[in-house]
């Protein structure tokens, strides 16, 4: 199974600031993808990030919100931008290691000041 | 509108007894139904996952059935140890990629 890795585990910013987070797979994966998860609430889908394209977002999020890169086979970034109280949450990023099977990062712990 | 459903009560159990957690569903029409396990801190780590045409798939202690009439997956761990203690998540797939939809889990504690 895909090892991930995610950058920073944990941070604490001040309001209207942006963070960016990375992903790292010791493995070349074709879809990753990134989640948010909210304190008590289950996991919701903000994007999805293919190499060489842009990445597809759900609904309610937006590319000005969380811009998304995917440089290569193994890495992606996600940025929190204009950050409020309300972004607080867990972001996680995932890849999809099969069509029935994803592996997830740790998971980085955001709170907003 | 669509909806999964997992009781959002703790469910506590003594050590050797078997849990058995819900997961239900409406509007969907998943071609297969996944449990994730998610430990505090920690992402979800995959667990099992059953077919729309499988009634029942077991890997060691865990056993998962899901009733596509009842749109429902029962998730169960036998002789359950402290060590099984965690948040279960179920999830199906939906749309024409890999989405995952979630439930918002359900936290097991097992008690010695």
């Amino acid at each position: 199974s895909a090892v991930i890795s995610q950058k920073p585990s944990r941070d604490i910013c001040q309001r209207g600031t942006s963070l960016t987070i990375q992903c790292q797979v010791d493995s070349q994966v074709t879809m990753m993808f990134w989640y948010r998860q909210q304190p008590g609430q289950s996991l919701t889908l903000i994007a999805t990030a293919n190499q060489g394209s842009e990445a597809t977002y759900e609904s309610g999020f937006v590319i000005d919100k969380f811009p998304i890169s995917r440089p290569n086979l193994t890495f992606s970034t996600l940025t929190v931008s204009n950050m409020s109280p309300e972004d607080s949450s867990i972001y996680l990023c995932s890849v999809e290691e099969s069509r029935e099977t994803q592996y997830f990062g740790p998971g980085t712990r955001l709170l907003v000041l | 509108s669509q909806k999964i459903e997992q009781n959002s009560e703790a469910l506590n159990i003594q050590e050797g007894k078997t849990a058995t957690l819900t997961c239900n569903y409406t509007n969907y029409s998943p071609a297969y139904l996944q449990w994730y396990r998610q430990d505090p801190g920690r992402g979800p780590v995959f667990l099992l996952l059953i077919r729309e045409n499988e009634k029942e798939k077991r890997k060691e202690r865990l056993k998962v059935t899901f009733d596509t009439t009842l749109k429902q997956s029962l998730f169960h761990i036998t002789a359950s140890q402290p060590a099984d203690s965690a948040t279960y998540l179920c999830a199906l797939i939906s749309g024409g990629y890999n989405k995952l939809i979630f439930g918002a889990g359900t936290r097991l504690a097992v008690h010695p």
